[in-house]
């Protein structure tokens, strides 16, 4: 079955660094969504990636889905402490109603 | 607007008892609906889904089943949990395929 990974798996930064996390597939994504989840929290949606090589911003955070639609990657620029959570990326099998999580990478940031 | 709701948010269980989750969306109709399980501090392992009434597709053999005896209610079940089955539970729904999922709340389960 499709797995999706992700790294890395933790990630501490100091408030300010930039933060970046991949997400790899061993199969050709004809999707990919990243989620949020905030400590105690449920997982909450970012953004959907669906063209070859696309990319996309919101305020500090990039998104971009890779040429061969294989990987894709989160970037945060200048990481603030309420970016701290869990960040996953999921992507659907072959266009199917699942919706399949990578592993997630979690991020601290401190003071 | 569309809302979904889960409960309960908590609970502790023994070993060997049963177990309801219960989930239902509202301000929508038709929705594919899901459960997922979170172990502690683990990525998200996709238990069910479901496109229709009646309908439920299993992920991974296990000791729960699901039943979605109405379009928006969609419900988790074991007829004995195992300590194994701790986690936080989430119930998501999503419109059409490949669409955004809609969590809820989740429920945070302890088997002792």
């Amino acid at each position: 079955g499709q797995q999706v990974m992700q790294i890395p798996q933790y990630q501490h930064v100091q408030e300010g660094e930039d933060f970046t996390t991949y997400c790899n597939s061993s199969t050709t994504l004809s999707n990919i969504q990243w989620y949020k989840q905030r400590p105690g929290g449920h997982p909450v949606f970012l953004i959907q990636l669906v063209k070859s090589g696309e990319v996309k911003k919101q305020k500090r955070l990039t998104f971009q889905f890779g040429e061969a639609k294989k990987n894709s990657s989160l970037h945060i620029t200048a990481t603030q402490t309420t970016d701290v959570g869990t960040y996953f990326c999921a992507s659907s099998t072959g266009g199917g109603n699942k919706l399949t999580f990578g592993t997630g990478t979690q991020l601290k940031v401190e003071l | 607007s569309q809302t979904i709701h889960q409960w309960p948010a908590t609970l502790v269980q023994p070993v060997g008892s049963p177990l309801s989750l219960e989930c239902t969306v509202e301000g929508t109709s038709n929705p594919n609906l899901y459960w997922y399980r979170q172990a502690a501090g683990r990525g998200l392992q996709l238990l069910f889904y479901s496109v229709g009434i009646g309908q439920i597709s299993s992920e991974v053999p296990q000791n729960l089943s699901a039943s979605r005896p109405q379009d928006r209610q969609f419900i988790l079940s074991s007829k004995k949990l195992l300590l194994s089955d701790s986690g936080f539970y989430l119930c998501a729904w999503s419109l059409g395929v490949g669409g955004e999922l809609f969590f809820g709340e989740g429920s945070r389960l302890t088997v002792l």
